[in-house]
């Protein structure tokens, strides 16, 4: 089945330095949707990209969908100690409304 | 909007016991999915709803677990018998349901089993 997976599983960074997370499909996604869970929190979205080599910037962060459309990155940059959490992306199983999400990227800054 | 809304925030039982879990989602949305997180298994999904009509069960672990939505504004997720192993954070989130859409989390029920 359409499987989604994320690297690194965990990332431990000093508060300034930088971060990225990837994203990978087995399969070619019609789009991919990127949430951000808070530790004891819930998955809130973040952005949904469409177009293949599409890149949106939410002020630090910056997202990516690769020319294949069967990847995609989350970059921070200068990351800041509210940046804590749990990075998902998701993609759609075609033909229907489900999202499977990926095993997501736990992001610690160290102040 | 108040968002989706889950109860309860948190339940403790017992191992045999019937566990409930209750789901608002929000008002205008069409579809609904139940998801189970785990440390394990990261967030899976169990069931999803559309127009209250149950889609697709196969993440539904096994025959311990029924998901109902009798009506627009209203889901269950019922456990019985509860086990220990079914102890995790339980998610409903609600879209749009016209697909590629946009998912609202509530925010969860710990369950945890004895």
């Amino acid at each position: 089945g359409q499987q989604v997976m994320q690297i690194p599983q965990y990332q431990h960074v000093q508060e300034g330095e930088d971060f990225t997370t990837y994203c990978n499909s087995s399969t070619t996604l019609s789009n991919i949707q990127w949430y951000k869970q808070r530790p004891g929190g819930h998955p809130v979205f973040l952005i949904q990209l469409v177009k293949s080599g599409e890149v949106k910037k939410q002020k630090r962060l910056t997202f990516q969908f690769g020319e294949a459309k069967k990847n995609s990155s989350l970059h921070i940059t200068a990351t800041q100690t509210t940046d804590v959490g749990t990075y998902f992306c998701a993609g759609p199983q075609s033909g229907t409304y489900k999202y499977i999400f990926g095993t997501g990227t736990r992001l610690k800054v160290l102040a | 909007d108040a968002g989706v809304i889950q109860s309860p925030r948190h339940e403790v039982t017992e191992m045999g016991q019937e566990v409930t879990l209750r789901c608002k989602p929000i008002s205008g949305h069409n579809s609904l999915f139940w998801y189970r997180q785990t440390m394990m298994r990261g967030l899976e999904l169990l069931i999803y709803f559309n127009n209250n009509v149950p889609i697709d069960d196969s993440g539904m672990p096994e025959d311990r677990f029924s998901a109902k939505m009798p009506n627009a504004s209203f889901s269950t997720l019922k456990i019985q018998p509860s086990e220990p192993r079914d102890s995790a954070v339980y998610f409903c989130a609600s879209s749009l349901g016209r697909g590629s859409d946009i998912q609202y989390f509530g925010a969860g029920t710990r369950l945890s089993v004895l």
